[in-house]
């Protein structure tokens, strides 16, 4: 069965930092990898969807790259705001586009 | 920009009760998926539904638990006799296209409460 995991389970940042959220599966036999945030509370928000054979994609701050030999993805936040503060999820999924998720990273970004 | 919507947002049922969760997937959407959540757990897969039928559920899904796509634009699911446990953030999802290449979509969720 496939196993998701997410390092850290939690981050704390000041305001302007780079950061690393790490994602690692054990199954390499995946579809394709998704990235979301949610927010306390509220629904998932996708954020970055990477096909099994896409190595990496973009949208504004955010990068996420997929190593899908190593079983390991990470998303990369560049110049965190506090707005960014939310719990980050990583999800993988293989037949019939069955989701596995990860228990998130929670963020927090201080001002 | 479409969105998947789901009611009710906060149901609160008695033990043993029925409850259906309702949810508007995105329109051209083909693919409907049901995850929940209990407070403080990982996000788990519950069901995947396609042309009228489950495409795979997990084992969580048991006999208590049904889907249907009553008409051209609702997916719902209900939980025959609900139990304490069943107490989760239930999700429904969509996506246009199968083969697990293709981005879901959430909705904002339906928190069951269990007394």
């Amino acid at each position: 069965k496939q196993e998701v995991t997410q390092i850290p389970a939690a981050l704390s940042v000041p305001e302007g930092e780079n950061l690393v959220l790490n994602c690692s599966f054990t199954d390499s036999a995946i579809y394709n990898l998704q990235w979301f945030r949610q927010d306390p509370g509220k629904g998932l928000t996708s954020l970055l969807l990477i096909q099994s054979s896409q190595r990496e994609q973009t949208s504004g701050r955010l990068n996420a790259s997929l190593d899908k030999s190593s079983g390991r993805s990470t998303l990369y936040i560049a110049a965190s705001q506090p707005g960014d503060s939310a719990t980050y999820l990583c999800a993988v999924s293989g037949n019939f586009n069955k989701f596995y998720f990860g228990s998130g990273t929670k963020l927090n970004v201080k001002p | 920009e479409p969105e998947v919507t789901q009611t009710p947002s906060h149901q609160v049922t008695q033990m043993g009760q029925e409850v259906i969760l309702r949810c508007v997937p995105i329109s051209n959407h083909l693919y409907f998926y049901w995850y929940r959540q209990i407070l403080g757990q990982k996000v788990e897969f519950l069901v995947s539904f396609y042309n009228n039928e489950i495409s795979e559920k997990s084992e969580i899904f048991d006999d208590q638990f049904s889907v249907e796509r009553p008409d051209g634009s609702n997916f719902t699911l209900k939980i025959r006799s609900t139990k304490l446990e069943d107490s989760a953030m239930y999700f429904c999802a969509s996506s246009d296209s199968g083969g697990g290449s293709n981005e879901q979509f959430f909705g904002p969720g339906t928190r069951l409460t269990v007394l």
